[in-house]
């Protein structure tokens, strides 16, 4: 059973446009939420992460928003760029063990120049 | 480089044989985390070390699969009688857990292919 779930599987967004990749969980334990990019044939690099005591957190052109009562969360990317292609994974943690993650299945980002 | 290191990158094994890989992680992080990522999903949890203490293993860590930290520094993961369900990206990854916490950084995995 997964405890994070993620959509869309994959996105297209034409350069300079918004992109937005939702996540849910169910575990009310879960402390820790950060957002990973992946490019192929590497490891997850963090990309920003929130707490749950805050609703929006904002570095450069990487929003997460988080929704603590409907327990979801969701990563933008304004400004989309070429560069940014690469496949993103939301995770959460539980407060005991925060980088012990469970991980969405993944989204898979295509941005067109 | 200062990164966590894994190695090899790529290992391709016949069925049956046993494999093991070697996580390094950055010098001074005293927690180790194992995952596990096949194609098109996200990494999973197998197991996670306090310095030279597993303190937690996941159900997805069948008998046939050991780690072993010896004295806090790198790590190995075994695979014993490999099967091809095993077919996977292994992913090690280490963080700071202290007075000051950090996030955990990974390495860029070993892929293992089993025929």
């Amino acid at each position: 059973q997964q405890q994070v779930k993620q959509s869309p599987q994959s996105l297209i967004v034409q350069k300079g446009g918004i992109s937005i990749i939702n996540c849910a969980y169910e575990n009310t334990a879960f402390d820790y939420f950060p957002w990973y990019q992946q490019f192929p044939g590497k490891g997850p690099a963090l990309l920003i992460a929130i707490r749950p005591d805050v609703s929006e957190k904002k570095e450069g052109r990487f929003t997460i928003s988080f929704n603590k009562s409907a327990k979801q969360f969701s990563l933008h990317i304004m400004d989309s760029q070429p560069g940014d292609s690469a496949t993103y994974f939301c995770a959460a943690s539980p407060s005991y063990n925060f980088n012990k993650f469970y991980f969405g299945s993944g989204t898979k980002l295509n941005v067109k120049p | 480089d200062t990164g966590v290191s894994q190695d090899p990158r790529h290992k391709i094994t016949k069925r049956g044989q046993n494999v093991t890989f070697r996580c390094d992680p950055i010098s001074e992080h005293n927690r180790l985390y194992w995952y596990r990522q096949t194609l098109g999903q996200g990494p999973e949890f197998l197991t996670y070390f306090q310095n030279e203490a597993q303190l937690e293993k996941s159900r997805l860590l069948s008998d046939r699969f050991s780690a072993e930290r010896p004295k806090g520094s790198f790590s190995t993961l075994e695979i014993q009688r490999t099967e091809q369900g095993d077919s996977a990206m292994y992913l090690c990854a280490s963080s700071l857990r202290g007075q000051i916490n950090t996030e955990a950084f990974f390495g860029q995995g070993t892929r293992l292919t089993v025929v």
